[in-house]
């Protein structure tokens, strides 16, 4: 258990609707990173935020954005969704912002845009 | 943007050696990173190398980073069949940001 929550671990849902993605990071990390897992795409990061800023943006649409909030969860929202956006979404937290050592990973939202 | 490329499938024999080979191109990566991902879990952190080293070992797993050729490699000795999955390699660049190759099937056969 790498001590990163992610809900809900799976999520059907229709085209054109939106959804909201939860991270929960270690207990006294800052820093929070979401990444996505396609196929065709592999592993992209997203976007950062560290203790509740914007850190670093990443190939993230503008139809996603994301935030986190005082108690450091963080929230991916995904807005008029596609086929295309059918991917495991994955959370990874860090204690600080900055240069450090290891990034632990959730176990991911699967996401199905049917 | 960097890229991280790796091939995409390895296949051994139960008992033997597993080296999973990495290529990288940014040269100011602080750190580089080997993950595992067994089918529908997540990424489980495997072992990292700071990049003023030229190699690791951990138990069963050996790092082995070559700056000159911007190399990694992950030998995994006495491959077990618990040690089938998609391992990824990552490098940290400077925003903190981790960017991945595109992951190596490894297959053990008994």
């Amino acid at each position: 258990d790498s001590g990163v929550t992610q809900t809900p671990k799976h999520l059907i849902t229709a085209t054109g609707q939106r959804v909201t993605l939860r991270c929960s990071p270690r207990s006294g990390d800052l820093s929070v990173y979401w990444y996505q897992q396609s196929l065709d795409q592999g592993l992209q990061f997203l976007i950062q935020y560290y203790n509740g800023e914007e850190r670093a943006k990443g190939n993230i649409l503008e139809r996603f954005s994301a935030q986190q909030f005082p108690d450091l969860h963080s929230e991916l929202n995904l807005s008029s969704l596609e086929l295309g956006d059918s991917a495991l979404y994955f959370c990874a937290s860090t204690p600080t912002g900055g240069v450090g050592t290891e990034a632990f990973f959730g176990q991911g939202t699967r996401l199905t845009v049917v | 943007g960097e890229d991280v490329e790796q091939s995409l499938f390895l296949s051994v024999r139960e008992g033997d050696s597993s080296v999973i080979n990495c290529t990288y191109t940014d040269s100011s990566s602080t750190y580089l990173y080997w993950y595992k991902q067994e089918p529908g879990a997540g990424l489980q952190l495997l072992t990292y190398i700071f990049s003023n080293m030229d190699m690791k070992q951990d138990q069963r797993l050996t790092v082995l980073l070559n700056k000159k050729d911007k190399h990694l490699s992950l030998r995994i000795a006495d491959t077990q069949t618990g040690d089938s999955a998609i391992y990824f390699c990552a490098e940290r660049e400077a925003g903190n940001m981790l960017t991945f190759g595109g992951g190596t099937r490894l297959m053990v056969k008994p």
